[in-house]
């Protein structure tokens, strides 16, 4: 079946640093790829997506590409701040419902 | 407006009773999706309504689980018998028309805790 492997957490960066959180998907067919983020004591928030392959969604300095060739949608960032810190996820769509890798914890330290 | 809300945001119950979990989506909102994130992993699909009607249940793990819509707003997680292999943190989320595109918005949880 359909699904998200990310890469394991956490990750910890000082202030400024550029980040990269990797994500591969397997699917069949052309989901629309999402980042989700979950910041302390907060609900699951859409952070940005991309419906089809080549398209790069963008949001809050964080940017990500839908690689069709490498089943990929990793997100960039290039200076993170202390106010970064969350639990990122990464998801795509199939049918009615949304897939979720486990999700990658990013601590900023100033 | 208000986002997605959902009640309560704890719940601690015994092995073996019944529990219901409250979410109230976007005013308008036609879809409504039910997911359960357990510690360490990331949301899993239980169950969408469309309206009043559930368009797809396949994510419920067994009969114990049920959901209802019946106004086609509010719905109700209903789980009966409940084991601990059930804690977990249950989440609601809505979008405004069903569409697989729609950007769906969650509430903040119900952390559910079967002692």
């Amino acid at each position: 079946g359909d699904s998200v492997t990310q890469m394991e957490g956490p990750v910890t960066l000082s202030e400024e640093a550029f980040l990269t959180i990797n994500c591969t998907y397997t699917a069949t067919g052309y989901p629309s790829l999402f980042w989700y983020v979950q910041y302390p004591g907060e609900g699951l928030q859409l952070l940005l997506k991309a419906t089809k392959a080549d398209d790069k969604g963008s949001n809050k300095g964080f940017e990500a590409t839908y690689r069709k060739e490498t089943t990929s949608f990793h997100l960039e960032k290039g200076s993170v701040q202390v106010s970064d810190s969350a639990v990122y996820f990464c998801a795509l769509d199939r049918d009615d419902k949304i897939i979720f890798g486990k999700g990658t914890r990013l601590h900023i330290l100033p | 407006g208000a986002g997605v809300s959902q009640t309560p945001s704890n719940k601690v119950t015994e092995k073996g009773k019944y529990v219901e979990l409250r979410c109230d989506p976007i005013s308008g909102h036609t879809a409504l999706y039910w997911y359960r994130q357990s510690l360490g992993q990331g949301p899993e699909f239980l169950i969408y309504f469309q309206g009043t009607g559930a368009a797809d249940d396949s994510g419920l793990p067994n009969d114990r689980f049920f959901a209802v819509r019946p106004e086609g707003s509010v719905s109700t997680l209903k789980i009966q018998r409940t084991e601990r292999g059930d804690s977990a943190v249950y989440l609601c989320a809505s979008s405004p028309g069903g569409s697989f595109t729609d950007t769906q918005y969650f509430g903040p949880g119900t952390r559910l805790t079967v002692l």
